[in-house]
């Protein structure tokens, strides 16, 4: 079985910019969730869809949003860009929507913002 | 609100030398999930163990132990034997079953180095 894949692994942006970042959960998984890693606050979740519907949101400012398709494919999308939002972004599946489900984490994208 | 702290954030042993990361955690849920993440080099988490909060018997796999104890709130994790392959980030993370949904909420992460 394919693990979780993300897309682009690396990436290079500028101040102002607006991103994009793809994951493909492993098949038959509903539910994808979003985690920022970044040297100063470490491992910090996003949010997390399941059937096409965001059902947890972590305290990111608007700027960062997602979406999730009918095949359980999900983007997120950062606008405006800065250089704080340097960082590994995670994703992670699972089969249920339930928190006792190990989550399996993609390779990450790792972003950098000049 | 829950959180999980990692006190050691780096560890460095000589490889065949028996090593613990501690994670304690807070959580105002009565039922919650902990679990071990293993972070190589590579970036990818590698999921290591869950545990319930019904749950408090001691888990061994192999060279890895866990010692989960509500009392201290606190779910510890034992390498055995080390070995070179081990060096990592390893990550405690918690998770609540008030969320209805997958949201971890993880330690700042313990990095161990094992040296030949």
């Amino acid at each position: 079985k394919a693990g979780v894949t993300q897309t682009p692994r690396y990436l290079i942006k500028t101040r102002g910019q607006q991103v994009t970042l793809s994951c493909s959960p492993i098949s038959g998984h509903r539910s994808v969730s979003w985690y920022q890693q970044t040297p100063g606050q470490g491992l910090q979740f996003l949010f997390e869809y399941f059937s096409e519907t965001q059902r947890n949101k972590g305290n990111f400012p608007g700027r960062f949003s997602g979406r999730q398709f009918s095949n359980s494919r999900s983007e997120m999308n950062v606008s405006t860009l800065e250089l704080g939002d340097s960082a590994l972004y995670l994703c992670a599946s699972s089969f249920r929507r339930a928190g006792y489900d190990e989550q399996f984490f993609g390779p990450g994208t790792r972003l950098t913002v000049l | 609100a829950q959180k999980v702290t990692q006190a050691q954030t780096e560890i460095s042993v000589v490889e065949k030398e028996d090593v613990t990361l501690d994670c304690v955690y807070e959580t105002r849920d009565t039922t919650y999930y902990l679990f071990w993440y293993k972070q190589p080099p590579s970036g990818e988490l590698v999921f290591l163990i869950r545990r319930n909060s019904f749950d408090e018997q001691n888990e061994i796999s192999g060279r890895y132990s866990w010692n989960f104890q509500k009392s201290t709130s606190s779910f510890n994790f034992t390498i055995t034997a080390s070995q070179v392959v081990d060096s990592a980030v390893y990550f405690c993370a918690l998770s609540e079953a008030g969320n209805a949904g997958n949201m971890l909420t993880f330690g700042g992460g313990t990095r161990l180095m094992v040296k030949p």
